[in-house]
């Protein structure tokens, strides 16, 4: 079965330090991870797919298939990064359903 | 604007009620996925179709029922409504099953009284 797991709810940094959002998933075959953000009265958006491999806004997350794991990092955190996000799996074998997980609030203190 | 659009966006109504929510894609989209979140819970995947087929399902309630139209909106049916239906609603549109990149509206919030 498909599952995406963030474990924290909240997450509170202040400017300038590091961040790491959580994301541990389950699937049997080979998946496809995305991260999605929804910024304070904007719809969710996509931020960045395993896929790429890109940097957007200074975010990175690199796909750990031995963890199960795919992490978003950045390395000093903005308050303007301040938001909900999810991250997302999405399975294949034609079924194609796209998981999300429950997401977690990030919160850059000035 | 030629994003995905909802409607309604608000919706109250009462228990054992039946409403029709329904979505517009992108133009040239030709997938649209449901999602439900509910207090505290993340986005619980309901249902995919592509270009009218039903595609995916998820934990969808036989209560409720979807379908995607020639036009390619779709609606989402939602019977026998209960309390622990109130939630937001979204529905996302995406080009095809392959790109990945889903493109949300902003969601049709029921209250159920």
């Amino acid at each position: 079965a498909q599952r995406v797991t963030q474990p924290e709810k909240l997450l509170s940094v202040f400017k300038g330090a590091p961040v790491e959002l959580k994301c541990n998933y389950s699937y049997s075959g080979s998946p496809e991870l995305f991260w999605y953000v929804q910024y304070s009265r904007q719809r969710l958006q996509l931020l960045l797919r395993h896929i790429s491999r890109e940097s957007i806004k200074g975010f990175t997350a690199d796909l750990n298939k031995g963890e199960t794991s795919f992490h978003l990092k950045k390395p000093f955190a903005q308050e303007e990064d301040s938001a909900m996000y999810y991250c997302a799996l999405r399975g294949g074998s034609g079924t194609y359903k796209y998981i999300f997980g429950t997401g977690t609030r990030l919160k850059v203190l000035a | 604007d030629s994003g995905v659009t909802q409607t309604p966006k608000h919706l109250i109504t009462a228990t054992g009620q039946r409403v029709t929510l329904r979505c517009s894609p992108r133009s040239g989209d030709l997938s649209v996925y449901w999602y439900q979140q509910s207090l505290d819970q993340g986005l619980q995947f309901l249902i995919q179709y592509y270009n009218g087929e039903e595609r995916a399902k998820g934990n969808i309630l036989e209560r409720f029922s979807a379908q995607q139209f020639p036009d390619l909106h779709s609606e989402l049916n939602l019977s026998s409504l209960e309390l622990g239906d109130s939630a937001l609603y979204f529905c996302a549109s995406s080009v095809d099953v392959v790109t990945g990149e889903l493109f949300f509206g902003e969601g049709s919030r029921l209250t159920v009284l």
